[in-house]
């Protein structure tokens, strides 16, 4: 069966990066885009951006051009998104998702504080 | 790009039917059929309930609906049930450079 594991929570200080893993199996990890949706405590679905795990192509939200990165691993099946220059508003639980045009598959979230 | 336009809150009683609505624009909603809906339970990941405006995934209740029309897309859910207490967002692909957009959630309550 298909499934998208995540990396565990992380506490970081204002400022730091934050990198997270979404290993996935059950399916051939470069035939389906891996998205990165991120949900801020008590806040709605917000949208970071996709990486193309066959090709490596990118494409981020407007909002994250500066400060994401989305990277993979094909040997490892596993999709990364690293996210830079930390503040507090960063606070959120990360969610990484399977899919083109709608998400079918979905991790199970990783919790990062941001906190000094 | 903003957020697609969900109410933030609608209820139901049991075995009512309910619908949410997801308005948008002409370069999301409105300019293509890639609406999704999905469900999330407090402290879970979402779900998708329906894809391609229409169509639902394998697994998931007949009483789940999804329609369009012009920039507004809708969730129906018939005979509501206690289980289908949860938040709900509709997410669009969109022409504009953010490419994946989501609605700001609504929570439905069933009474």
């Amino acid at each position: 069966q298909v499934q998208l594991v995540q990396s565990g929570a992380e506490v970081k200080k204002p400022g730091a990066s934050v990198k997270v893993s979404c290993k996935a199996s059950g399916y051939i990890f470069s035939g389906s885009y891996i998205h990165w949706v991120r949900q801020a405590p008590g806040q709605g679905l917000e949208w970071m951006g996709w990486i193309n795990p066959n090709s490596g192509d990118t494409n981020y939200a407007q909002k994250f051009q500066d400060w994401v990165t989305m990277t993979r691993d094909t040997s490892i099946s596993t999709a990364y998104m690293e996210l830079s220059r930390l503040g507090s508003d960063d606070t959120a639980v990360y969610y990484c998702a399977r899919g083109q045009l709608f998400f079918d598959y979905w991790g199970q979230g990783t919790l990062v504080t941001v906190s000094s | 790009q903003s957020a697609l336009t969900q109410p933030a809150s609608v209820s139901g009683s049991p075995g009512q039917s309910i619908t949410i609505s997801c308005t948008g624009t002409s370069s999301d909603v409105g300019g293509h059929n890639y609406v999704s809906w999905y469900r999330q339970y407090p402290g879970k990941a979402p779900k998708l309930m329906i894809y391609d405006v229409t169509k639902r995934p394998s697994g998931v209740s007949n009483r789940f609906f999804g329609s369009k029309s012009g920039n507004t897309a809708s969730l129906t859910i018939s005979g509501l049930q206690a289980e289908d207490e949860a938040d709900y967002y509709c997410s669009s692909y969109t022409s504009g450079s953010t490419s994946r957009v989501f609605g700001g959630g609504t929570k439905l309550t069933v009474l």
